[in-house]
């Protein structure tokens, strides 16, 4: 089955700097690919999401890369900010998985004043 | 999301109780899912329902069980609640109309379950 790597586990980053969150995948039939945020005392929240036929995706301050052949996309968030601090999960899954979706280990990001 | 509603919020129990945790959500999906949530080891699917009749198993379904009672609510019970399931529980719902298997879940607040 699907098996999601997530690192780092916690990260700490200027007010105003960028934040990357790396993940890897391994079953090459995963095609979908979110991200949820989870604030404090809340439930996961989708923030952005990409398909396996887009390379990258852009929201605002929030992008997220997908390279295939290896297997591995990644968050990034530029010009952080304190709202920004939270708990970020990836997340992999497939037409063929009957929403299944298989979550990275998450990572704690700070935003330091 | 406040469509996605679980009670109780918090619970401690003591080993050998059984414990049910519910879930209800006004958003009007047929899809509900039980996840747990352990420091470090992200979300982790329990089970999961597409409509009143179907039931499925998910990766940690040993240990608990579900019943899905009407399309808006779903509960998730614990037989003989043992201490290694402590943790925080996760409901969610899901629409299949807005992208089928890759549709956007929607998260209750969650439970904190303390077994002793």
């Amino acid at each position: 089955g699907e098996n999601v790597e997530q690192h780092p586990s916690t990260l700490s980053v200027q007010e105003g700097d960028s934040a990357v969150i790396k993940c890897t995948y391994s079953d090459s039939a995963s095609n979908y690919f979110p991200w949820y945020k989870q604030e404090l005392g809340k439930g996961p929240q989708l923030i952005i999401d990409i398909r396996s036929n887009v390379g990258e995706k852009k929201d605002q301050r929030i992008a997220v890369t997908l390279n295939k052949t290896a297997k591995h996309f990644s968050l990034h968030i530029t010009e952080t900010q304190p709202e920004d601090s939270a708990v970020y999960f990836c997340a992999a899954t497939s037409y063929s998985s009957a929403s299944k979706i298989i979550f990275g280990s998450g990572t704690r990001l700070s935003i330091r004043p | 999301d406040a469509d996605v509603t679980q009670t109780p919020r918090n619970r401690i129990t003591k080993t050998g109780k059984r414990i049910m945790l519910e879930c209800s959500q006004t958003k009007g999906h047929d899809r509900m899912y039980w996840y747990r949530q352990d420091p470090g080891l992200g979300l982790q699917l329990i089970y999961y329902s597409f409509d009143v009749k179907d039931i499925n198993k998910g990766e940690i379904s040993d240990g608990y069980s579900v019943s899905r009672q009407a399309q808006a609510k779903f509960s998730l019970s614990l037989e003989s609640a043992i201490p290694n399931q402590t943790a925080l529980y996760f409901c969610a719902t899901s629409d299949p109309m807005t992208g089928g298997s890759l549709a956007e879940q929607f998260f209750g607040p969650g439970t904190r379950l303390t077994v002793l």
